[in-house]
């Protein structure tokens, strides 16, 4: 079955304890994503890549890091939480070329006190 | 640049009667347009896309969604409402132009209620 996994999928940490969020796509799909998701501001973009060790800026970069060090994985790494980051985060894949629709994982929901 | 634009927070309906969640956009090549489902505690869900051809695009669950280039609209349909609709739906636009090959552009939600 193709999918995108996320783990976890609840996160309660305290301010500065550095996490790591998994992302694992079986599709084999060139690019992967973060966003965050908060109310009334829909989905922002948070980092891409677009292959393997390329990876870029979303809109909201800031106190988050990547890495794609394998194709099917994108984990997102948060070195110093804070409480702002408290928000639902969520993996997606997709495929180069032909504008097909993103694949998304079932969601992270990180609360940092 | 691009951009989509959910102009209602929240949408009301009557179980059997027919509904539309708006959405539009601003590109500045052509317009791929997507719309997405999302359930508590879920995932987004893909629903339909257009990419090029037919203005009226046909979906999952019985959704469907016109696309009308001169009013830069991509709304989402339905003739007649489920209780099990009611969800929070987003509608995105993918850039193709080539600085921005990846990008997909979200809405910020309309929340769907039925009510039986």
């Amino acid at each position: 079955e193709a999918q995108v996994t996320q783990n976890p999928r609840y996160l309660i940490t305290v301010t500065g304890k550095k996490l790591t969020v998994t992302c694992s796509q079986n599709m084999n799909h060139e690019y992967m994503s973060w966003y965050r998701q908060d109310p009334g501001l829909g989905l922002r973009q948070i980092y891409y890549s677009m292959n393997v060790e390329v990876t870029d800026k979303g809109d909201v970069p800031e106190g988050y890091k990547v890495s794609r060090k394998e194709k099917r994985n994108f984990p997102l790494i948060l070195e110093s939480p804070s409480p702002n980051q408290t928000s639902l985060y969520f993996c997606a894949s997709y495929q180069k070329g032909w504008p097909t629709e993103a694949f998304f994982g079932q969601g992270t929901r990180l609360t940092v006190v | 640049a691009q951009s989509v634009a959910q102009p209602e927070d929240q949408v009301n309906v009557a179980e059997g009667n027919p509904l539309t969640v708006k959405c539009t956009y601003s590109v500045s090549g052509n317009p791929y347009l997507f719309w997405y489902v999302q359930y508590p505690n879920r995932g987004l869900q893909f629903l339909l896309k257009y990419i090029t051809g037919d203005n009226l695009v046909k979906g999952s669950y019985g959704f469907e969604a016109e696309f009308n280039k001169s009013q830069t609209s991509f709304h989402l349909k339905k003739p007649s409402a489920l209780v099990s609709d009611s969800a929070l739906y987003f509608c995105a636009v993918r850039d193709m132009i080539w600085d921005n090959f990846n990008k997909f552009y979200f809405g910020s939600g309309t929340k769907l209620n039925v009510k039986p």
